[in-house]
């Protein structure tokens, strides 16, 4: 069965600094792997999306992330946060096994220090 | 630009009472989507919709019913409304892509 685990809970960074949110996800076929961001009190939005062209995907506002098959992560990078980017990120795959299903990772709160 | 419009940012329920959540999209998109979120678990599929008076249950469809009498509108039903049920409930609807477009939420306390 396919599964996404988002690895913390909660990240804190300093403005100006790298972020990194882990997320690994279990599959038995090639997966669809997305990064939403959730920001308080507002509904989900598409960050990226991994389309099996390229390995490194851009999003908006900065951030990108790296499939590596081989581990089975999709980690989210951002090279220098903004305060801005304080948000709830979600890690979510596709599932095709038994039907079309949507599998959401707990989500990782980002906290973003001045 | 892409809407989904969920009609109430936040409601106080009684416990017992019905409660209505509605949800519309300006997307023409034939799926649509309830999921709750509570802390630490993510987001949970509660039912979802793929055509006009279709439905299929989610993982937590247990307390909830839904309606689609037309493509634009889904509507989430709570017949009796339980303390347990107190959450954030998100709608999302998607098109031929497999991308989710969300509303704001609505936030339900049920006292």
């Amino acid at each position: 069965a396919q599964s996404v685990t988002q690895l913390d809970s909660h990240v804190s960074v300093s403005e100006g600094t790298p972020v990194l949110l882990r997320c690994n996800y279990s599959s038995s076929y090639s997966p669809s792997l997305f990064w939403y961001v959730q920001h308080p009190n507002k509904g989900l939005q598409l960050l990226l999306k991994y389309t099996s062209a390229a390995t490194l995907v851009k999003g908006i506002n900065g951030f990108e992330a790296e499939f590596k098959k081989s581990e089975t992560s999709f980690h989210l990078t951002k090279p220098s946060a903004h305060m801005s980017d304080a948000a709830e990120y979600f890690c979510v795959v596709i599932s095709f096994e038994g039907g079309f299903k949507t599998i959401f990772g707990a989500g990782t709160r980002l906290f973003v220090k001045a | 630009d892409v809407k989904v419009t969920q009609s109430s940012r936040y409601l106080v329920k009684r416990t017992g009472e019905k409660v209505f959540l509605e949800c519309v999209q300006d997307m023409d998109h034939e799926n649509m989507f309830w999921y709750r979120q509570d802390p630490g678990l993510g987001l949970r599929l509660i039912y979802f919709s793929y055509d006009v008076k279709m439905k299929e249950k989610g993982d937590i469809p247990e307390g909830y019913s839904v309606s689609r009498e037309k493509k634009e509108r889904f509507s989430l039903i709570l017949e009796s409304a339980s303390t347990n049920q107190t959450s954030m409930y998100l709608c999302a609807s998607r098109g031929n892509l497999d991308i989710q477009y969300f509303g704001a939420g609505t936030r339900l306390s049920v006292l």
